[in-house]
């Protein structure tokens, strides 16, 4: 039982490239959600859903796209990667609603 | 929106002793309140939630209790040992899939 495994740990951008964070789960969690934590703040939500199909915008989503098209995959995208998106990301879920989250280990994105 | 602080973001203790995280929120309308443990290098880690509706709630070695007249809950946890050394989140659920964290308080445990 893998948990909530995150694509890649470690990524280097340009300012202006695309990449896709990745997120999987094998717990058959219903919500899944993204969140950035940066130096000396708490995590704060971008992107978040409550079932396949179903995406919902957090406290700080843009400049990031999600999707849900399975129960277990919910990538984050981001389309112009900017300096101000330098931060740690973190992927969650849980079976239902958002107060016993799984996270993943993170990964962390640099953008030059 | 929600604002969430903490009262002391650095907590140093000896092994052994009882640690007392503070976390003071502003939205009245939370439904839980959660407990979140993150170590270096690591993602959270759910430690303990507690509804709205009661005023204390114990898990092993940690209890959380919640004084909604004043908006303030806290963290305690037991016999203290180095591998509670971390960074603690409070986090109120303010609607369905919104967490709100704190900026957090880092505890530090000496042998």
């Amino acid at each position: 039982n893998a948990g909530v495994t995150q694509t890649p740990k470690f990524q280097v951008l340009k300012t202006g490239q695309s990449m896709t964070l990745q997120c999987a789960q094998d717990m058959n969690h219903e919500y899944m959600s993204w969140y950035r934590q940066d130096p000396g703040m708490g995590l704060r939500l971008i992107h978040y859903s409550v079932g396949a199909g179903i995406t919902d915008q957090g406290e700080v989503p843009n400049g990031y796209n999600v999707s849900r098209s399975t129960t277990e995959d919910f990538p984050l995208r981001l389309l112009s990667a900017a300096p101000s998106q330098t931060s740690v990301y973190f992927c969650a879920s849980s079976y239902s609603g958002a107060n016993v989250l799984t996270f993943g280990a993170g990964s962390r994105l640099t953008v030059l | 929106g929600e604002s969430v602080g903490l009262h002391l973001p650095t907590l140093s203790v000896q092994e052994g002793d009882n640690s007392i995280i503070n976390c003071a929120y502003s939205n009245s309308a939370s439904d839980y309140f959660i407990w979140y443990k993150q170590e270096s290098g690591k993602g959270p880690q759910f430690i303990i939630d507690i509804r709205s509706n009661m005023d204390k709630r114990q898990g092993q070695r940690v209890t959380v209790l919640l004084n909604k007249t004043v908006k303030h809950l806290s963290l305690q946890i037991a016999a203290t040992q180095p591998g509670d050394s971390a960074v603690y989140f409070c986090a109120p659920l303010s609607s369905y899939g919104k967490l709100t964290f704190g900026q957090g308080t880092i505890l530090t445990v000496h042998p």
